[in-house]
């Protein structure tokens, strides 16, 4: 089936060290996104891609980064410098051109222990 | 910048009843779209119903219809004959148009719609 996988479903870190969550998706879109939530908040967009080897910073990039080498996946990475990693993060596809919403994926929860 | 508002932090209906969760935005683009998406207790986010901006009728999605107020900046969302298995928090969207690319999206804080038997 088409659809959009973040691995793992729950993610613990310690302190001052990076993790990189996993985003992959089958339904030969071009463009990805990252989005954290958290608690009583809406969805913000950390990064998002609309091709291959580019991306862009959205509204709360600090401290995270992203790599898009192939179209398929889009992985995030939360370094030492996010002040407050703990949240849960969405990823999500959509096309470019055509008139298709984004899909997302199930997330991943992160806790900083 | 674009905003959402939601104004409602948490809303209950009777099942059987209709509920309209309110949003309000904030945009000087002409060409846009909104969304209302569902997140149920599963975290996965679920498109309800799109509102493309240039489209002067409201969207309706089965039990799902939108009021759309250009004018206003408003898009509100009616559910009618709410069931259980409507119970969820409830996220306006909106997302400029960026080539047909509706990800980029700018989300509400969401309503959290309550169902009761």
């Amino acid at each position: 089936d088409g659809g959009i996988t973040q691995s793992p479903k729950y993610l613990f870190r310690k302190e001052g060290q990076n993790v990189t969550l996993s985003c992959e998706q089958n339904l030969n879109h071009d463009a990805m996104y990252w989005y954290r939530q958290d608690p009583g908040q809406g969805l913000r967009l950390i990064y998002y891609s609309q091709i291959v080897n580019d991306f862009q910073k959205g509204d709360i990039a600090e401290g995270y980064s992203v790599s898009r080498e192939k179209k398929e996946s889009f992985p995030l990475t939360v370094t030492s410098a996010q002040k407050n990693p703990t949240a849960f993060y969405l990823c999500a596809s959509s096309p470019t051109g055509g008139n298709t919403e984004a899909f997302f994926g199930q997330g991943t929860r992160l806790t900083v222990v | 910048a674009q905003t959402v508002t939601q104004s409602q932090p948490e809303m209950s209906v009777q099942e059987a009843e209709t509920v309209t969760l309110s949003c309000t935005y904030d945009t000087s683009e002409s060409d846009y779209y909104l969304f209302w998406y569902k997140q149920p207790p599963s975290r996965q986010m679920i498109l309800v119903i799109r509102q493309e901006a240039y489209k002067q009728q409201n969207a309706t999605e089965n039990r799902f219809s939108v009021n759309f107020q250009k004018a206003a900046k408003s898009f509100s969302l009616k559910i009618s004959d709410s069931q259980l298995g409507d119970a969820a928090m409830y996220f306006c969207a909106y997302s400029p148009d960026y080539g047909g690319s509706q990800g980029n999206l700018i989300f509400g804080k969401g309503t959290k719609l309550s169902v009761k038997p």
